[in-house]
């Protein structure tokens, strides 16, 4: 199986920063990678597939990078409602397998 | 809109089986542009992809839970669903069914359900 390893776990930053998540995967995954929100209680939402195209409908202030093995998420503005929890998933090959999720919160 | 809405038991006992129903809405399983997945959060945790099948009847399983999972599809229906077999406290999750955006490359998961709890207890 291919490990998803993001960083950092917890990240607690203010409305105004910018602020990037890393993920990096135990093999290359080419562009496969899905970056997505969860809030509480509700299910994830995708931000951002094949690593850098943004989903329909999602602020310009998320973008993607990356390829192979390391991949970045950057919020360029953080805005309150951009408080949650951020998943990295590959889907470049089966088993897919997500990251164990960046808690962002309110410094 | 597309809508998926996850419905069956919140309570299973040990050693049984858990069945789920993905009932879609707003679009068609079997449009050849999708694949249809289930996906696991045990609670605190993070997201486990169970499986995923397409309208033709392929599936692809997570080995971890292939000896027990079943996934199929009822056109008829416009629903999906998914059988796990002896089940066990660590089966306890938030299980969410979702569209795979596939269209000719590897699919992601743009549309999910709410998700659903179920807890295995005796």
């Amino acid at each position: 199986d291919i490990q998803m390893t993001q960083s950092p776990s917890t990240l607690s930053a203010s409305v105004g920063d910018r602020v990037t998540i890393t993920c990096r995967a135990s093999q290359s995954i080419n562009t496969w990678l899905a970056w997505s929100q969860q809030k509480p209680g509700k299910a994830p939402n995708v931000l951002i597939y094949k690593a850098s195209t943004l989903e329909s409908g999602v602020p310009s202030r998320f973008s993607g990078s990356g390829s192979g093995t390391e991949f970045t998420l950057t919020i360029s503005s953080l805005q309150p409602d951009d408080f949650a929890t951020y998943h990295c998933q590959q889907y470049n090959s089966y088993p897919y397998t997500f990251g164990q999720g960046t808690k962002l919160e309110i410094k | 809109q597309l809508q998926l809405q996850e419905s069956g038991p919140g309570l299973v006992k040990p050693s049984e089986t858990l069945s789920l129903t993905c009932t879609v809405s707003g679009g068609s399983i079997s449009n050849r542009s999708y694949y249809w997945g289930w996906i696991r959060q045990p609670p605190e945790k993070g997201l486990e992809w169970i499986g995923s099948i397409h309208y033709t009847g392929s599936t692809y399983y997570n080995p971890s839970l292939k000896s027990r999972v079943t996934i199929s599809g009822d056109t008829s229906k416009n629903q999906f669903s998914l059988k796990l077999t002896s089940v066990t406290a660590a089966d306890t999750a938030v299980y969410y069914c979702a569209r795979g955006n596939y269209g000719g490359n590897p699919h992601y998961f743009d549309y999910w359900g709410q998700g659903t709890l179920v807890t295995v207890s005796s």
